[in-house]
């Protein structure tokens, strides 16, 4: 079974500063990953996703993130953080089992953003 | 297009009483899941729908059951209501080679 672990529960960065969540997952195989983000009341809105080809993924909002299968990570990075990006961040991976797929979930991490 | 549509968005109810939540798609996706979203526990999956007839536990299954007779439609329902199911629902649809596409939420509170 696959699993994510999503290190740092709360971070806190200054509006303008670079970021970086960090993601690691644990599956067989070569996983597809997904970056999440909600904002507070929200759904869930995709960031960006990884299923194979180029290991550095552009996203939306700015976001861009890098599967490194010798760590067994897919960090999320952005130059530089607005205000509005304060919000909770998933990361998740999918694992492909009888022909569907399977997504699990890492805890979040909440990003805090100070002017 | 609609997507992933859950109904309702807000339900208050009181111990011991039933309802359904209704998830509906329209993407022709043959899986389908709902999970709870709880403070510190990110998303955890109650249980998934790999098509038509065919649903399976997820990792939170106890007090809820599915059914899913359409590929479009995959309700929750609850049985009887305890306050440990006060959470966020989302219910999600997904291909074969996409990304969870997400349902808005329905936030039930237990009383």
């Amino acid at each position: 079974a696959q699993s994510v672990t999503q290190p740092d529960i709360h971070i806190t960065v200054s509006e303008g500063a670079s970021l970086e969540l960090r993601c690691n997952y644990s599956y067989g195989a070569t996983p597809y990953l997904f970056w999440y983000v909600q904002s507070p009341g929200q759904g869930l809105q995709l960031l960006l996703k990884y299923f194979s080809g180029d290991t550095l993924v552009q996203g939306i909002k700015g976001f861009e993130a890098e599967f490194k299968r010798s760590q067994s990570s897919f960090n999320l990075r952005k130059p530089s953080v607005h205000w509005s990006d304060a919000a909770e961040y998933f990361c998740a991976v999918g694992a492909l089992s009888g022909g569907y797929q399977k997504v699990t979930f890492g805890i979040g991490t909440k990003l805090q953003v100070i002017p | 297009n609609a997507g992933v549509t859950q109904t309702p968005k807000f339900q208050v109810l009181k111990t011991g009483q039933s309802m359904t939540l209704q998830c509906a798609q329209d993407m022709n996706h043959e899986y389908m899941s709902w999970y709870r979203q709880d403070p510190g526990m990110g998303l955890r999956l109650i249980h998934y729908s790999v098509g038509a007839g065919i649903t399976d536990q997820g990792e939170v299954p106890n007090g809820y059951n599915v059914s899913r007779s359409t590929t479009e439609d995959f309700p929750l329902r609850l049985l009887s209501a305890a306050p440990s199911q006060t959470s966020v629902y989302f219910c999600a649809s997904t291909g074969q080679n996409t990304e969870a596409f997400f349902g808005q939420g329905t936030r039930l509170t237990v009383v």
